[in-house]
């Protein structure tokens, strides 16, 4: 079965830019499926970040777009993040998800979710 | 704020049912299907419900889901000391970006 996992730096610099990879295992990206980024501040609710397709297509969170940039690795089956200009408000737990395909926002399968602290 | 609205809050005791409730609008609960997910502490989220009322294989037929309008409700019924969680709900919006509820904590009395 498919199975998700986020990898990368647990600490960021303010006004740096933090970058994750999630790893897709056990089928492709190329599927017909939509590759999603959720992220919760610690104690606080979820909140989407954005989405890609295996073309390359986008659509990200009106709130972040600014600041979001996610793009596919075919070749590697995996996708990635980077959110620029990073403040503490960004400290949180971010999980990669797929999207079921059904009318949006159906995440079926989860990343276990990595810790992203920014601070100096 | 979150787009979708939760209470932040529920309770119940062993063996009731309980509902949480989802209120949206015209864009995102009104024009496309509802989601719900279970977080339990210290883990991701899980799919619970989604089309409105559809469960994933191997999630119990004591949480159902519906959809009215702009609102949505998730019903569990014949409540356990597991149920104890967070509950999230979320949908698409016509603005081409997903959202969440704030969330509900459901505690087993």
């Amino acid at each position: 079965q498919v199975q998700l996992q986020e990898s990368g730096p647990g600490l960021v610099k303010p006004s740096g830019t933090l970058s994750l990879t999630c790893a897709v295992s056990g089928g492709s990206i190329s599927s017909s499926n939509w590759w999603s980024w959720v992220r919760q501040p610690p104690g606080k609710g979820l909140e989407w970040i954005g989405e890609i397709y295996h073309s390359g297509s986008t659509n990200y969170n009106p709130s972040l777009k600014s600041r979001v940039t996610i793009s596919v690795d075919k070749s590697k089956n995996q996708f990635s993040l980077k959110l620029s200009s990073v403040t503490a408000a960004d400290t949180a737990v971010y999980y990669c998800a797929r999207d079921l395909g059904t009318s949006g926002a159906a995440f079926d399968i989860w990343g276990q979710g990595t810790m992203v602290t920014v601070s100096s | 704020q979150s787009v979708l609205t939760q209470p932040p809050s529920a309770s119940g005791t062993p063996g009731q049912r309980v509902t949480i409730s989802c209120s949206g609008s015209s864009s995102n609960i009104g024009s496309n299907t509802v989601n719900w997910y279970q977080q339990l502490p210290g883990t991701a989220p899980k799919l619970l419900i989604y089309s409105n009322n559809q469960r994933p294989s191997g999630v119990p037929d004591r949480f159902s889901g519906s959809k009215s309008g702009t609102s949505a409700s998730l019903a569990i019924s014949g409540l356990q000391s597991e149920d104890e969680a967070d509950y999230y709900c979320a949908a698409w919006d016509d603005s081409l970006n997903a959202v969440f509820g704030g969330g509900t904590k459901l505690t087993v009395l």
